[in-house]
């Protein structure tokens, strides 16, 4: 069990808006920035978002964050498929000396 | 550019220990301020940290496998390394090492190896 709590699907069709939410609680997201990965079949992650909201080079204005409270949000605007991956939320939590914490993951599929 | 690349045996023994090392390539571990990290994913699940190493040689570990982890670096050599000890099948899983060198994001893993798949079994 994980201690961000992610829904295990989402889906969308070509073009669709959809978002992904990630759960935590005061010692993770409610103190710390939370970052987001996508992990295509077969491959590493890759960073998409860090600081809540900021996007590396490279990565397209179609992927942004955002958080509220204990919770954050990743939005996929102009769906494509090739956006068929992954995504994990992760944060960094202050509790028992402090460790990095992972959603259980989001599979996005593109209808 | 910088390159990760993981390497070790690919099947380790219960109860024995895991030895795996992460080669950096285009430049240097020690330079600028960054983490280290050694994440690993068993099949078809999710991401879990194992810890990290700053260039600064402090280090954490997740609470839940303390106990048994050590991350070190050698710099001569420009390697990050991981060791566990007394794996089990649970331990069994695809381990990535990734480096968070983002100013003011200590846990952007902005680089990843490809993985070294790593099975535990008699």
């Amino acid at each position: 069990q994980s201690v961000l709590t992610q829904p295990p699907s989402a889906s969308g069709t070509p073009g669709q808006r959809v978002t992904i939410s990630c759960s935590g609680s005061y010692s993770n997201i409610g103190s710390n920035n939370v970052y987001w990965y996508q992990q295509l079949p077969g491959t590493a992650p890759k960073l998409l978002i860090y600081r809540n909201d900021q996007r590396p080079s490279g990565v397209p204005d179609r992927f942004s964050g955002s958080k509220s409270g204990t919770s954050a949000s990743l939005a996929i605007s102009g769906l494509r498929s090739e956006d068929e991956a992954d995504y994990y939320c992760a944060a960094w939590d202050d509790s028992l000396g402090g460790h990095v914490v992972f959603g259980g993951g989001t599979k996005l599929t593109v209808l | 550019q910088v390159q990760l690349q993981e390497s070790g045996p690919g099947l380790v023994k219960p109860s024995e220990t895991l030895s795996l090392t992460c080669s950096v390539s285009g430049g240097s571990i020690s330079s600028g301020s960054c983490y280290w990290s050694w994440i690993r994913q068993p099949a078809g699940k999710g991401l879990e940290w194992i810890g990290r190493m700053h260039t600064s040689g402090s280090t954490n570990y997740n609470p839940s496998l303390k106990s048994r982890v050590t991350i070190s670096v050698d710099t001569s050599k420009n390697q990050i390394s991981l060791k566990l000890s007394s794996v089990t099948a649970a331990d069994t899983a695809m381990y990535y090492c990734a480096r968070a060198a983002i100013l003011g994001a200590n846990n952007a893993f902005d680089l990843w190896g490809q993985g070294t798949m790593v099975t535990v079994s008699s």
